[in-house]
């Protein structure tokens, strides 16, 4: 299995701030990384596939990049709606999800 | 608007079986490949299984092979989840989930249905 590892865990931050969440594979997985976002009591919701293509209706301030193994999710100017936990999905083989990284309100 | 809604959760004691439900609607059902995804209370979620859009095509986590069975019927725009010798670590919310592109073998997903709760307790 390949192994998803983001970091940090948890971040506090404040409207506006540019936030970063990184993701490691624990192989390669070339671009086939994506990232979610759940709200408490919620589904996940697709934000990036392929490592940097940004879904329909996703705003311009959520940016994705990396290849191989490790990979970035940046947020900028980070806005009230926008607090919530982030997974990273590796969808190479079998797929799996990162532990999460809860972005809080500081 | 794409709907997922799925249902057939509940308590099970360990060994027992479940059948999971997805009712589909807002696209065509058979264009679209899909997954059942579960996450533990407080835990990331979990691949469980796929299915190709036409059914032909099928593939299991490692923890569930040769017990759960996922199928497909586009007549009824259903997904169902067949779940036997169930075990405590099974216990999770049960998530069907469609390929974003469709195909099978792109494993990115949405949207998500709501959940149905599935427990394996004694």
């Amino acid at each position: 299995d390949i192994q998803m590892t983001q970091s940090p865990s948890s971040l506090s931050a404040s409207v506006g701030d540019r936030v970063a969440i990184t993701c490691r594979a624990s192989q390669s997985i070339s671009r086939s990384l994506n990232w979610y976002q759940q709200k408490p009591g919620k589904a996940p919701k697709l934000l990036i596939y392929a490592a940097s293509s940004l879904l329909s209706g996703v705003p311009s301030r959520f940016s994705g990049s990396g290849s191989g193994t490790d990979f970035t999710l940046t947020i900028n100017s980070l806005q009230p709606d926008d607090f919530a936990t982030y997974y990273c999905q590796q969808s190479s083989a079998g797929p799996t999800f990162g532990g999460g990284t809860k972005v809080e309100i500081k | 608007e794409v709907q997922l809604v799925e249902s057939g959760g509940g308590l099970v004691q360990p060994g027992g079986s479940l059948r999971l439900s997805c009712v589909a609607s807002g696209f065509t059902f058979s264009d679209y490949a899909m997954s059942w995804v579960r996450q533990a209370p407080g835990k990331g979620p979990e691949w469980v299984s796929a299915i190709s859009g036409t059914g032909a095509y099928t593939s299991y986590v490692d923890s569930v092979k040769g017990r759960f069975t996922i199928s497909r019927d586009s007549s009824k725009n259903t997904l169902f989840l067949q779940m036997r010798s169930l075990r405590a670590e099974d216990t999770a919310l049960y998530y069907c989930a469609r390929h974003y592109s469709g195909s099978y073998y792109d494993l990115w997903f949405d949207p998500w249905g709501h959940g149905t709760l599935v427990i394996v307790s004694s």
